[in-house]
């Protein structure tokens, strides 16, 4: 199993980039990179998704160096809506695999 | 919306007695698992389906079960629920997408043992 570390927490105002690593040292070779995001009294939601290099869609974007130890889940001018937890979920999504997230970063956004 | 519903939504209940929390899902989508959430330790899996009667262990499975005699309902059940499980329980499917597929999670299930 591919297990994750994340930073426990982030503070941003608004208006910033703010940038998420998340560290997958034992990544398999058929996993992908996920990242969710959570607000208080929801289920999780899938932000954004990718296997290697740079990803992006019209709220992320997901770096992943060659090596694949690592990613990055980049939120550009966040908002006080963005405030919430985030997760990185390394696995073989649609297949029969164990998805383990990990303790998530909480970011709060402040003016 | 994935079609992913959740019963009960919340359900007090007193130690010892069974509990059995639902998840149905509306698309026959073959990938379903079931999550605790606990503060301070994100969720944590229990147990997952890959097919109908095809299922297996999370990181967290002791003192669950869990079946699935069709595709679209996953059962979780609390043989004898202890005050230790007290906690939100969301269950998710996998849908595909290309090669690989997304997460999309229930409401969840507030479960308060007594």
């Amino acid at each position: 199993l591919a297990k994750t570390t994340q930073p426990i927490s982030m503070d941003s105002y608004e208006g910033q980039e703010v940038n998420i690593t998340c560290s997958h040292n034992n990544i398999a070779t058929n996993d992908y990179i996920t990242w969710y995001q959570q607000f208080p009294s929801q289920g999780p939601r899938f932000i954004i998704q990718g296997y290697k290099t740079k990803v992006t869609n019209e709220v992320a974007s997901l770096f992943i160096p060659a090596d694949r130890k690592s990613s990055t889940l980049s939120l550009p001018r966040v908002s006080l809506s963005d405030t919430a937890v985030y997760y990185c979920l390394v696995g073989g999504t649609g297949t029969a695999s164990k998805l383990t997230f990990g303790t998530g970063t909480r970011l709060q956004v402040t003016l | 919306d994935a079609g992913i519903t959740q019963s009960p939504r919340h359900k007090v209940t007193e130690t010892g007695t069974p509990v059995t929390l639902r998840c149905h899902q509306t698309e026959n989508h073959r990938y379903m698992y079931w999550y605790r959430q606990d503060p301070g330790h994100g969720l944590r899996l229990i147990h997952y389906s890959y097919g109908v009667k095809d299922t297996d262990k999370g990181e967290v499975s002791d003192g669950y079960s869990v079946s699935r005699s069709k595709t679209e309902d996953f059962l979780l059940t609390l043989e004898s629920a202890t005050s230790s499980q007290t906690s939100v329980y969301f269950c998710a499917i996998s849908i595909p997408t290309g090669t690989t597929g997304e997460l999309f999670f229930g409401e969840g299930s507030r479960l308060t043992v007594l």
